[in-house]
């Protein structure tokens, strides 16, 4: 099947902090790709869909200029979580559309973010 | 606002017996569901699907059935075995969105 490659696996910043989460499609080109976020024992929620070469879209209550996506090529989109505190701390999972298949995802392996 | 709901937070299963996770949607219109699977630490993988045009599907071990009338799914899991053990999501494609939305879980415990 398709590869979804997410890094880094796990980051542990500082607050005030940004990182940045990058997600590739090794193996297909993906014109969309969306980010969740999870928190323990919790289901995904999504944040926002990224569309290559255009403005991402945020679900609602997710703060656009907090979370930075950019989406500049079909197998590369990535996260940025800007000025990190302690409660961004979750697990951020990005997953990727294949062109013309929005609904048939693919997900990349997670990236636990710790802000101390 | 839009949801997929499951029942069952934890189920239990003995090693070998069959496993039945459900789970309920809210939005009648959805045209295509998911079940994926979710090990600690790790992203979702797809385990099966379905559209609303069918009532059944049958993969390796595993069936998902839809009952639209209830709206209703179920993730049926033959022989499950100790590798089983994980969280199941169901997801749903609401309409006219090119998005994925997930469902509350399952966490399925296997006993020995």
């Amino acid at each position: 099947g398709a590869v979804v490659s997410q890094h880094p696996s796990r980051v542990i910043c500082k607050s005030g902090t940004s990182v940045k989460i990058e997600c590739r499609s090794l193996d297909f080109q993906a014109t969309t790709m969306f980010w969740y976020r999870q928190f323990p024992k919790q289901s995904l929620m999504l944040m926002a869909t990224s569309n290559e070469g255009s403005k991402a879209t945020y679900e609602q209550g997710v703060e656009k200029d907090k979370f930075l996506i950019n989406h500049a090529s079909l197998t590369l989109s990535t996260l940025t979580v800007t000025s990190a505190h302690p409660e961004d701390s979750s697990f951020y999972i990005c997953s990727a559309a294949q062109l013309g298949r929005n609904e048939k995802l693919f997900f990349g392996s997670g990236t636990q973010l710790s802000v101390l | 606002g839009e949801s997929v709901g499951l029942h069952l937070p934890t189920l239990s299963v003995q090693e070998g017996d069959n496993s039945i996770i459900n789970c309920a949607y809210s939005n009648s219109a959805s045209d295509y569901f998911i079940w994926y699977k979710q090990e600690s630490g790790k992203g979702p993988q797809f385990i099966i699907d379905i559209r609303s045009n069918m009532d059944k599907r049958q993969g390796q071990r595993v069936t998902v059935l839809l009952n639209k009338t209830v709206k209703h799914l179920s993730l049926q899991i033959a022989a499950t075995q100790p590798g089983d053990s994980a969280v199941y999501f169901c997801a749903e494609n609401p309409p006219r969105a090119s998005k994925i939305i997930f469902g509350s879980g399952t966490r399925l415990s296997i006993r020995p």
